[in-house]
C-alpha cells in the first residue's frame, strides 16, 4: 500500500518561510493535495494538483512536487497559519484509494 | 456555495452498524465528474480516507475497511449515506463528508468538507 510520510512538527518564526514535506515513492508522478486543519475545525483545501490554489487561499501558500518529495511552502508566515497540515494523493496503482499523510503540526514561534 | 453536513448517532455500541448521512447543497450528484467522499479522524490522530461515490454510481472503498463499508447516494434528496458494520471502539472518530469537484478522473481531492460528526463507540 502507498504510504505518505510527513514530519510530525515544523516550527517557524513569524514572517519567515515554512516548508512542510510529504514523502512517497515516486510521488512526483502523482497529484498532491494539501489541507489545513485548525483545532476543532474541519480541514480546508489550500493546494491541489501539486501547486494550484483554490479561490480565497492566499498566494503565500504554494506547492511543488518532484521525485519522492512534495512540499507545501508558506511564505511570510502569520500566527493564523498555525495548524495541522495534511498531504493527500489518490493511489490508482491497485485499489484506487485515497491516502493521507500523517500530518504536520506547524507552530509559529 | 457548496455546503455539506453530516448526521447520525453520536454513540453506538460495539458490534452495531453505524449509518451516517451527508446532506449537501450547492451541487448535484448527477453532474458529470462530481463525487462525495467520507474521511474520518480519531481523536488526536490523522485523517483516514474511507470511501468515495461518483456521479455515475462508481464507488471506491478503503481496502482495509472495504468489507465493512457501504456508500450509497440519493440524488433526488441530495444525500449520501455511509454504513459501517461491526463497529469497534477503535472506530471512535470524527466522520467527515466532503465534495469531490468535477475534475480529471486521474485524481481526487476534497473541497469543501462538512463540519464533521463525532461518533463514539462504547458499551
Amino acid at each position: 500500500s502507498y504510504v505518505l510520510t510527513q514530519p510530525p512538527s515544523v516550527s517557524v518564526a513569524p514572517g519567515q518561510t515554512a516548508r512542510i514535506t510529504c514523502g512517497g515513492n515516486n510521488i512526483g508522478s502523482k497529484s498532491v493535495h494539501w489541507y489545513q486543519q485548525k483545532p476543532g475545525q474541519a480541514p480546508v483545501l489550500v493546494v491541489y494538483d501539486d501547486s494550484d490554489r483554490p479561490s480565497g487561499i492566499p498566494e503565500r501558500f504554494s506547492g511543488s512536487n518532484s521525485g519522492n518529495t512534495a512540499t507545501l511552502t508558506i511564505s511570510r508566515v502569520e500566527a493564523g497559519d498555525e495548524a495541522d497540515y495534511y498531504c493527500q494523493v489518490w493511489d490508482s496503482s491497485s485499489d484506487h484509494r485515497g491516502v493521507f499523510g500523517g500530518g504536520t503540526k506547524l507552530t509559529v514561534l | 456555495q457548496i455546503t455539506l453536513k453530516e448526521s447520525g448517532p453520536t454513540l453506538v455500541k460495539p458490534t452495531q452498524t453505524l449509518t451516517l448521512t451527508c446532506t449537501f447543497s450547492g451541487f448535484s450528484l448527477s453532474t458529470s465528474g462530481v463525487g462525495v467522499g467520507w474521511i474520518r479522524q480519531p481523536p488526536g490522530k490523522a485523517l483516514e480516507w474511507l470511501a468515495l461515490i461518483y456521479w455515475d454510481d462508481d464507488k471506491r472503498y478503503s481496502p482495509s475497511l472495504k468489507s465493512r463499508l457501504t456508500i450509497t447516494k440519493d440524488t433526488s434528496k441530495n444525500q449520501v449515506v455511509l454504513t459501517m458494520t461491526n463497529m469497534d471502539p477503535v472506530d471512535t472518530a470524527t466522520y467527515y463528508c466532503a465534495h469531490r469537484p468535477d475534475t480529471a478522473m486521474v485524481t481526487n481531492w476534497f473541497d469543501p468538507w462538512g463540519q464533521g460528526t463525532l461518533v463514539t463507540v462504547s458499551s
